[in-house]
């Protein structure tokens, strides 16, 4: 079964230092992974995606993630928190067996504080 | 562009009471998708169309259908609501070429209460 894992539910960091929001995934052959980003009583937003190639990814808003297969993991990083970034994130892998759909980890909040 | 777009935004129900949530999406997807959000579980997927004329189950199906009307439209239909469906309910869209995934685009979502 295909999977990914946030481990943690909220993460907090101070304006201007460097973030991290980890993910993990399980999954057979190949993963297409995603991060998207989801603001109070709002859809979800694309901030990238790794589907092969470069293993680190730049997005949107300033965010990356580096996708490192011995340790089946695609963490979102960013430099330079700023306050605005506060939001739930999620991290999603393509589900082979259901097409095209997306397996969604549980959401981990981001709050920076100034 | 609109992009997707759900109606309604709100709805409260009251459990064995029926109705259809809609989305559009003017981006000409293919593939469209019915998900739930409830707290500390992600979003987790209810029934996905690849594309005009096919529907599929996702993870959580159970007391649900669901219409792909035409190319732009997919709806949600609560046959008889359960206060266990209380969530708020996103579609989504995406145009998958040759086998390669494209970011979902996500509606605002429809936020419903069943009493």
């Amino acid at each position: 079964a295909q999977s990914v894992a946030q481990p943690e539910d909220q993460v907090n960091v101070a304006e201007g230092n460097p973030l991290t929001v980890k993910c993990t995934y399980s999954v057979s052959g190949n993963p297409y992974l995603f991060w998207y980003v989801q603001y109070p009583n709002r859809g979800l937003q694309f901030l990238l995606k790794y589907i092969t190639g470069d293993n680190l990814v730049k997005g949107s808003y300033g965010f990356e993630a580096e996708f490192n297969k011995s340790q089946t993991s695609f963490h979102l990083n960013k430099p330079s928190a700023l306050v605005s970034d506060s939001a739930l994130y999620f991290c999603a892998v393509r589900a082979n067996q259901a097409g095209t759909a997306l397996i969604f980890g549980k959401g981990t909040t981001l709050s920076v504080s100034s | 562009n609109a992009g997707v777009t759900q109606t309604p935004k709100f709805q409260v129900l009251k459990t064995g009471q029926s109705m259809t949530l809609q989305c559009a999406q003017d981006m000409n997807h293919n593939s469209m998708y019915w998900y739930r959000q409830d707290p500390g579980m992600g979003l987790r997927l209810i029934y996905y169309s690849a594309s005009e004329g096919t529907t599929d189950k996702g993870e959580v199906p159970n007391g649900y259908n669901v219409s792909r009307l035409n190319k732009r439209e997919f709806s949600l239909r609560l046959e008889s609501a359960a206060p266990s469906q209380t969530s708020v309910y996103f579609c989504a869209s995406s145009d998958p070429t040759s086998g390669i995934p494209h970011e979902q685009y996500f509606g605002p979502g429809t936020r419903l209460t069943v009493t």
